[in-house]
């Protein structure tokens, strides 16, 4: 069965560095988001992406964040100056050229911040 | 301010039994339901949808909405101790790109 895959499982970095989370999302899918999840805390929706544009964000994706689709395979999530608070596993899912199909998620990408 | 509420338990269940989750959703024009499977330090699995009033069956899952009073519901019969896992209620307004709002999630315990 086809899957969403991310890269790298665990990331540690430094406060302030840059971090780049990638993912690869179902060949036939046309529209991608990122999401975290705070240890003990709620899934939480940051950006969908179609069309090579965002579509929509949450309040959490602030001007830190941003996201790439650098070529036909790749979706890219990228925080500049990494917080403490940054600290989250990050998904990635993709969804059917459909109206209302289910999104798919990856295994996740752990992000550590020291 | 768009809210998914659930019962963050734990429930627990013996093995055989019918367990029964709850979820209710605040944002009216609510279009799609789903609920997830999320085992611990892992991402979240599909388990149904539904997007109209009523049930919907898939083998020992049943999925319940009712529109009217904001409510979606998750039925599991026959459980076995692997489905032990927290169980996740995810609303979205509709429309391809639409983030889904999530609940805490359900932590169910399966009694052997």
């Amino acid at each position: 069965e086809p899957e969403v895959t991310q890269t790298p499982s665990h990331q540690v970095t430094q406060m302030g560095q840059e971090v780049i989370l990638r993912c690869v999302p179902i060949s036939n899918h046309l529209y991608f988001y990122w999401y975290r999840q705070i240890l003990g805390q709620k899934v939480e929706f940051l950006v969908s992406f179609y069309n090579n544009e965002i579509s929509e964000k949450s309040e959490i994706f602030d001007d830190q964040f941003s996201v790439e689709r650098p070529d036909g395979s790749n979706f890219t999530l990228k925080i500049r100056s990494t917080k403490l608070e940054d600290s989250a596993m990050y998904f990635c899912a993709s969804s059917e050229r459909l109206w209302n199909q289910p999104q798919h998620f990856g295994d996740g990408t752990r992000l550590s911040i020291l | 301010q768009k809210e998914v509420e659930q019962n963050s338990g734990p429930l627990s269940v013996p093995e055989g039994a019918i367990a029964s989750l709850n979820c209710t959703y605040s944002d009216r024009v609510s279009q799609s339901f789903f609920w997830y499977r999320q085992y611990s330090g892992k991402s979240p699995e599909l388990i149904m949808s539904i997007y109209s009033n009523g049930d919907k069956e898939d083998g020992r899952f049943t999925a319940q909405l009712n529109k009217a009073s904001q409510y979606v519901s998750l039925l599991i019969r026959d459980s076995q101790p692997s489905d032990s896992a927290t169980y996740l209620c995810a609303v979205a307004s509709g429309g391809g790109a639409d983030g889904l709002t999530f609940g805490k999630g359900t932590h169910l315990i399966i009694q052997p």
